[in-house]
Formats: structure tokens, sequence, C-alpha cells
């Protein structure tokens, strides 16, 4: 299986940038995608294969990689971004999530 | 609007079986594979299983193989997930989910229904 290994926590001021990162454990090639998932809610998708911002996502959200190394960007962050964002690969069955980072807002 | 509303969860003993529903509308569900996606409590999201537009493949992850099933119902735009032999590490909220394209990205999610495993 292929293992999706991200940070556990990060903390930023409003205003500032955030970059969450994602490791896949072999080549996912673009087949990487983003979700948020605020508290009691389900996922929602911000960007998909790699570097697509999905319809709807505001733009302060950006994702970027290719391989094994991916990192989504939010730039200027701000209150309503505090969840937990998971990385999603479907290069390979079991499609596999990163254990999840929660963004806290210092 | 894509909505995604499952249905069917509850308290089971282990051993025993249970069956989620997801009634889809908003898009032609025939068109789309469409997935089961498991939270634990307090955990991260967990793959469980895929079945694509017409039926005729269906994919699981390795520790529900041979107890669960994915099927579909197109002419009633609903997707199913029996739940067979459950166990306690089978508690989780389950979540339906539509993919998109070759990427198989899911891109709408329900909200979720769930189900607890114990005696």
């Amino acid at each position: 299986d292929t293992v999706l290994t991200q940070s556990p926590a990060l903390a930023v001021s409003l205003g500032q940038r955030v970059t969450i990162s994602c490791r896949a454990s072999k080549s996912v090639s673009t087949y990487m995608h983003w979700y948020q998932q605020k508290s009691g809610q389900q996922p929602k998708l911000l960007i998909y294969s790699a570097s697509n911002l999905e319809s709807g996502v505001p733009s302060r959200f950006s994702g970027s990689g290719s391989g094994t190394d991916f990192t989504l960007t939010i730039d200027p962050v701000e209150a309503d971004d505090i969840a937990n964002y998971y990385c999603q690969q479907s290069n390979e069955l079991p499609f596999t999530f990163g254990s999840g980072t929660k963004l806290e807002i210092k | 609007e894509v909505q995604l509303v499952e249905s069917g969860g509850g308290l089971v003993q282990p051993g025993r079986s249970l069956k989620f529903s997801c009634a889809a509308s908003g898009f032609t569900f025939s068109d789309y594979a469409m997935a089961w996606v498991r939270q634990a409590p307090k955990k991260g999201l967990e793959w469980v299983a895929t079945i694509i537009y017409d039926g005729s493949s269906t994919y699981y992850r390795d520790s529900v193989k041979g107890r669960f099933t994915i099927s579909r119902d197109n002419a009633k735009s609903t997707l199913y997930l029996q739940m067979d032999s459950l166990r306690s590490e089978d508690t989780a909220t389950y979540y339906c989910a539509r993919h998109r394209g070759i990427s198989y990205v899911m891109d709408a999610w329900g909200q979720g229904a769930s189900v607890t495993v114990s005696s």
C-alpha cells in the first residue's frame, strides 16, 4: 500500500501563509488530492490531481507537487480555515489517505 | 445541486450485519463510480470500497474483503454497503462519495452515517 505521511498539526497566525506537506512512500504521479474536514462535517474536496483548484474553492488554496512530495498552501489563512486537512492518492488501490494535518490558529 | 444522503446506521452486536444506503440526486448517478469511506471516532479517513458506474467491477480494502459488499441500483440512484460479520474495529462513520473522472478523485460526499459494533 502507498503510505502518505503528513505532519500532525500546524499553528499559524491569521493572514499568514501556511504550507501543509504530504509525502508518499512511492510515486503517485499527480494522482494526489486534498480535502478539508471541519469538525463534525464531511470532507470537502479542495485540490485535485495535485494542483487543480476545485470549483467554488477560494483561490487562496493552491497545490503543487508530483511523484512523492506534495504541498497544500493556504495564503492568506483565514479563521474559517480551522480544520483537518487530508491528502489522498488514487494512483493505485487501495486508495489511501494521509493521517491528516490539524490547522490551528496562533 | 449534488446531494448524497446516507441512511441505515445504528448499534449492532459483533458478528451481526447492517446495510447502509446512499441516495443520490442532482446528477446522473449511472455515469459515476461511487465509493464508501469510513472514519473511526477521532481517527482519519479510510477508503473502504469502490464500484464502477455500471456495477460490473468492485474493489475493497483487504480488511473488509469477504465481509462487505458494495452494490448499486442505478434505476433508484442508490448506492449500498452490506456489512456482514461486523467487528468492533468497523465502528465508524461511513461516508458515500462520488468518484470523478479517470483520477477517481472523490468530489462529493454525503453527511455520513454511523455504526457502532458493540455487545
